[in-house]
């Protein structure tokens, strides 16, 4: 069955300090995995994009890797800031039944 | 380019009632995909389409139902409105979902039912 799992549920973390998001998925075959952002009201907004072949993947302060052979994949955010509050949800895709499957989510939160 | 639209921005009913949303998706993008999202909770899939046609269908009760036109704007119908259809409603576009394109969302329709 095609699933994707995140962790933590929620996070709080101090202002300046990183921290590093979960996402564990049995799509297969794999496609792509994307990171995406959402803000409180709105639609989420696409952070990353990783493939088969990639390890590694930076957008300014977050940094996305990929495991292929263990089916997981991280999100690392460096110096949080208190804009980067939000949620942040993994979303696998598989070519093979042509699906998109979305995780739940980490809500993050960032205290000053 | 000008992003997702979604109208109306909020939305307040009584229960009973039914509801018409509206996306217009980015120009050129064929695929709009439908999502609820309540308090806390992820996003949950309710159907997409891809050149007028239902390509796939969440686990959502036929109370809610959607159309794609020609030049692939879409709307999606709640009828028989319950409290439990408070929401946040958002649409995406892509040139493909289910081939792992980006997806572009709107800004959403909060539904509130009283």
């Amino acid at each position: 069955k095609n699933q994707v799992e995140q962790s933590p549920q929620s996070l709080i973390i101090l202002e300046g300090k990183n921290c590093t998001l979960q996402c564990n998925y049995t799509v297969s075959p794999f496609s792509n995995l994307r990171w995406y952002k959402q803000d409180t009201g709105r639609g989420p907004v696409s952070l990353t994009i990783m493939t088969f072949s990639e390890n590694t993947k930076s957008n300014g302060r977050y940094t996305a890797t990929l495991d292929a052979d263990t089916k997981q994949s991280s999100l690392h955010i460096t110096a949080s800031q208190l804009s980067d509050s939000a949620s942040y949800i993994c979303v696998v895709s598989n070519t093979g039944g042509f699906k998109t499957i979305f995780g739940a989510g980490t809500r993050l939160f960032v205290k000053a | 380019k000008a992003g997702v639209t979604q109208t109306p921005r909020y939305l307040i009913k009584t229960r009973g009632q039914q509801v018409t949303l509206s996306c217009s998706p980015i120009s050129g993008h064929r695929s709009v995909s439908w999502y609820q999202q309540t308090p806390g909770q992820g996003l949950q899939f309710l159907f997409e389409y891809f050149s007028e046609t239902q390509r796939n269908k969440g686990n959502f009760p036929g109370r809610f139902s959607g159309r794609q036109f020609s030049n692939s704007r879409s709307e999606m119908n709640v009828s028989t409105l319950e409290l439990g259809d408070s929401a946040l409603y958002l649409c995406a576009s892509s040139l493909d979902r289910d081939r792992g394109e980006k997806l572009f969302f709107g800004s959403g329709t909060q539904l509130s039912v009283l």
